[in-house]
């Protein structure tokens, strides 16, 4: 297992465009969840699924933002009509439903909304 | 809701100096703590966690961290650091009693190894 796949790593777009993000999590993992990072901010909690199940979602999550986990493998993160503040690294992570052994980052997909 | 606060934005330190960077979280009830890495451009990784029984945790790379009940804090340590170190370093809190809440990040503490 390779760990976390995240893909893109980078994607610049203009005002106003759709973008959509995957995340590959480790497949023994059946939780999955999305966290966005500012500059100079701490990972900020966004939305997480157990399984295909999407469990909790932040008020960070405006209506322009939909996840899916459609299989209970794989994710998707998008956004709709972006903003230059929707400019961000978004990170996903994978954990066993047991928190205490923590998340498995991805890298992250670095936003650049211009 | 949990928080937490790192008191240090920024933290210089020469190399093979000791560090500590500050961690302290808002609630007394039953936790699990975690210290994550961060170097550029990439994800976190773990560094160590606290879930229960001794205070004094060991980690990767060197660093420990203690847990204090009484001080809800969660400090994280090096001896003597290397230029490696030099990364984001992030203390997060997960409420052990709610279903395993989703982790809560503090902002962060770049610490800067000068040779």
């Amino acid at each position: 297992d390779t760990g976390v796949s995240q893909n893109p790593r980078h994607k610049i777009t203009k005002r106003g465009q759709n973008v959509t993000f995957r995340c590959d999590p480790i497949s023994e993992h059946n939780r999955l969840y999305w966290y966005r990072q500012t500059l100079g901010q701490g990972p900020e909690f966004l939305t997480y699924f157990q399984n295909e199940a999407q469990l909790e979602k932040s008020r960070l999550l405006s209506d322009r933002f939909s996840a899916e986990r459609p299989k209970g493998s794989f994710s998707t993160l998008e956004i709709q009509r972006t903003e230059q503040g929707d400019s961000a690294m978004y990170l996903c992570a994978s954990s066993v439903q047991q928190g205490e052994y923590g998340y498995t980052f991805g890298s992250g997909t670095r936003l650049t909304v211009v | 809701a949990q928080s937490v606060t790192q008191l240090d934005s920024q933290v210089p330190v020469f190399e093979e100096a000791p560090v500590e960077l500050r961690c302290n979280y808002s609630s007394s009830v039953s936790v699990y703590l975690f210290w994550y890495v961060q170097y550029p451009n990439q994800g976190l990784q773990l560094l160590l966690k606290y879930l229960s029984g001794s205070t004094l945790v060991k980690g990767i790379n060197g660093f420990e961290a203690e847990f204090n009940k009484s001080q809800t804090s969660f400090h994280l340590r090096k001896p003597s650091v290397h230029i490696s170190d030099t990364a984001e370093y992030f203390c997060a809190v997960s409420d052990r009693n709610s279903g395993n809440t989703p982790l809560v990040f503090g902002k962060g503490t770049r610490l800067s190894v000068i040779a």
